[in-house]
């Protein structure tokens, strides 16, 4: 199967630092995508990890992927009221010749609500 | 740069109406297009994708059809229009490169009455 699966909610503190989850089932996926979308808009890619790599930080964003687990986590350090969105995981696969399916699968969102 | 664009940005259509709504891409060649439906603010589904002219996949049975009569140009229709297609339409395109990044356009709100 191709589930990706999301907490729906997640409340914080300016200045604290957020943590969203996602797991995933199927374990070809070869790249791991975390895409913001704020209100009444796109989706805008944050970043992504390949799937042979444990950790990737970029910023004030921190990567973690468990694939033993098939789970993978953004953390946000120092949230501000400005990362308040929705934040999708999703999964892509590649064939052998490293050519993209095509596909994204997404997770349902986690809503980051940042209050002051 | 690249852009995409979708049009039009909000749209309100009655039950049994047609539907078209239209994505273009500047900036690239030969992109892979994609439409997404989003329903209630929250998990996109993946409706068609698109890697060449005239090339459809559609992922889910529905009263949708899409079609791509130019390389950067994508289309979404309906013959008629049900409730349940209200939701939020996103197009995205790629280079169906290894990094399968997805870059999405503004988005189409479309409410069915």
């Amino acid at each position: 199967g191709e589930d990706v699966e999301q907490s729906l909610f997640l409340s914080v503190r300016e200045g604290d630092s957020s943590v969203i989850n996602c797991t995933y089932t199927d374990s070809s996926s070869t790249y791991l995508y975390w895409y913001k979308q704020e209100p009444g808009a796109g989706l805008q890619l944050l970043t992504y990890i390949f799937s042979n790599m444990d950790m990737k930080q970029d910023q004030r964003l921190t990567v973690l992927l468990n694939k033993k687990d098939k789970h993978l986590s953004l953390r946000i350090a120092d949230t501000q009221t400005g990362d308040s969105a929705i934040y999708f995981c999703a999964e892509s696969r590649t064939n052998a010749g490293g050519t993209s399916y095509g596909k994204l699968t997404f997770g349902q969102g986690t809503i980051l609500t940042v209050h002051p | 740069s690249q852009t995409i664009h979708q049009w039009p940005a909000t749209l309100v259509q009655p039950v049994g109406s047609p539907l078209s709504l239209e994505c273009t891409v500047e900036g690239t060649s030969n992109p892979n297009l994609y439409w997404y439906r989003q329903a209630a603010g929250r998990g996109l589904q993946l409706l068609f994708y698109s890697v060449g002219i005239g090339q459809i996949s559609s992922e889910v049975p529905q009263n949708l059809s899409a079609s791509r009569p130019q390389d950067r140009q994508f289309i979404l229709s309906s013959k008629k229009l049900l409730l349940s297609d209200s939701g939020f339409y996103l197009c995205a395109w790629s280079l169906g490169l290894a990094v399968n990044e997805q870059f999405f356009g503004p988005g189409t709100r479309l409410t069915v009455l």
